[in-house]
């Protein structure tokens, strides 16, 4: 059974750091290219960061370009995002994605919220 | 950026109304787009990827076609456990965008 766990949320202040952990099993992790998206509240879906499988490149989004940094670790299975210099319209849920080789996300944790506030 | 623009944005229906959502990219993006559920406090699931191969599990019921720009999103028959919100999102290109999203609540 897949599975993708998120963890690292929490309350932070405005400039403030904060490293979110993804963990999976049930599935060769090394397939498959990771993704974070964030929901901010009573908002849509935003995608983050991409990390891919076998090169490990990576990709953002304008909003975060620059102050997030996405990685995997193979041999823990795991995914990792590190936000610095947060703002408080960084305030959201954050889903950690298994990108399923089919140009759509097949798998999602059930997210950790992220607060941004002073 | 891809700009995915949905309509409609909210949707009252009844049980048993054939539903239809409509996801219009800014340039084409060929096949390469997903439909996703989300109900309040989960996590979005796949419904249709590749606009229009229905997502182990998924019931038969919602289909997808569509291709290039223009893409939709039906429900047959809507049932109970479809009241949601949906969005569509593209992975053709960079940034990976979503459909501002369409909720449907019950009539």
């Amino acid at each position: 059974e897949v599975q993708v766990v998120e963890s690292g949320g929490g309350l932070v202040q405005p400039g403030g750091s904060l490293r979110l952990s993804c963990a999976t099993s049930g599935f060769t992790f090394t397939d498959h290219h990771m993704d974070w998206v964030r929901q901010a509240p009573g908002m849509g879906l935003e995608w983050v960061a991409r990390v891919r499988c076998k090169s490990h490149t990576t990709e953002y989004a304008a909003s975060v370009k620059g102050r997030f940094t996405i990685s995997r670790d193979d041999s823990r299975n795991s995914l990792y995002l590190q936000m610095n210099s947060l703002k408080t319209e960084d305030t959201a849920v954050y889903y950690c994605t298994r990108d399923g080789n089919t140009y759509s996300w097949d798998y999602w944790g059930l997210g950790t919220l992220v607060t941004v506030s002073s | 950026d891809i700009q995915l623009t949905q309509s409609p944005s909210f949707l009252s229906a009844s049980v048993g109304d054939r539903v239809t959502i409509t996801c219009r990219a800014s340039q084409g993006i060929s096949s390469h787009l997903a439909w996703y559920q989300q109900k309040s406090g989960t996590a979005p699931k796949l419904l249709i990827y590749a606009a229009s191969t229905l997502q182990s599990g998924v019931p038969s019921r919602f289909t997808g076609s569509g291709s290039g720009t223009e893409f939709t999103l039906t429900i047959s028959s809507l049932q109970p456990e479809d009241f949601a919100t949906y969005y569509c999102q593209q992975l053709n290109d960079y940034p990976i965008t979503f459909g501002g999203g369409t909720k449907v609540e019950i009539k």
